[in-house]
């Protein structure tokens, strides 16, 4: 059974902290891993893509990627209240690597 | 550009009745993903089609569900002989190639 874990939450951070999100999946074919935020009742937005071992930064965001361990995380810095959400790890599996597994998702709340 | 399109964006169906889920991709993909949420669960793959092809349906239950994207217009997923087990929001994702992902508002299914 190919597995995506995270922990639910709810992870509390001040505005202006650094808030990091962790990851692990079972897959060790997978190739393609991305980290989506949902709002509640929403559909999940895509936030940042990742293929390789080592960091990837958009903005605030830093997606970080160690296949060795099977493990992903994202750092959001200088986090905002308008970044309370659900954050979803996702991870490709199958021979396609169209079939994106989901982590239940860790619940942020930033505290202004 | 507008994004991965869905209707309805509601739909209330009796025990017994069909559901008819259209998504329509962001202009230029031609993959399209299903995929379905329960309450408080996580995102579920449910199948991944190209034009007229089904790539992975190893999300699809066996009895009862089918999806098709025909040459022309949008991709449907059906669900005959609804179950209260069946309401759910069902989202649609588009990509265009085996790559990220983006998501449509979904189609919040509820069965009386």
């Amino acid at each position: 059974q190919k597995e995506v874990e995270q922990n639910s939450g709810p992870l509390s951070v001040p505005e202006g902290a650094i808030a990091s999100l962790n990851c692990t999946y079972s897959d060790r074919g997978s190739q393609s891993f991305f980290w989506y935020r949902q709002y509640s009742g929403k559909s999940p937005e895509l936030i940042m893509s990742i293929y390789s071992n080592g960091d990837k930064e958009d903005g605030r965001f830093t997606a970080q990627l160690n296949k060795a361990s099977q493990y992903v995380s994202l750092l959001i810095r200088d986090s905002q209240p308008s970044d309370s959400a659900t954050y979803l790890c996702a991870v490709s599996v199958g021979r396609s690597q169209g079939n994106l597994i989901f982590g239940k998702g860790t619940k942020l709340s930033v505290k202004p | 550009n507008a994004g991965v399109m869905q209707n309805p964006r509601h739909l209330v169906r009796r025990r017994g009745q069909e559901a008819r889920l259209r998504c329509s991709p962001m202009k230029g993909h031609s993959h399209v993903y299903w995929y379905r949420q329960l309450p408080e669960e996580g995102l579920k793959f449910m199948v991944y089609l190209q034009k007229e092809n089904i790539i992975d349906e190893s999300g699809m239950p066996k009895e009862r569900f089918s999806a098709e994207f025909p040459k022309e217009g949008p991709s449907i997923l059906r669900i005959q002989q609804v179950v209260r087990g069946d309401s759910a929001a069902y989202f649609c994702a588009s990509s265009p190639k085996e790559d990220t992902q983006y998501f449509g508002p979904g189609t919040r299914l509820t069965v009386l």
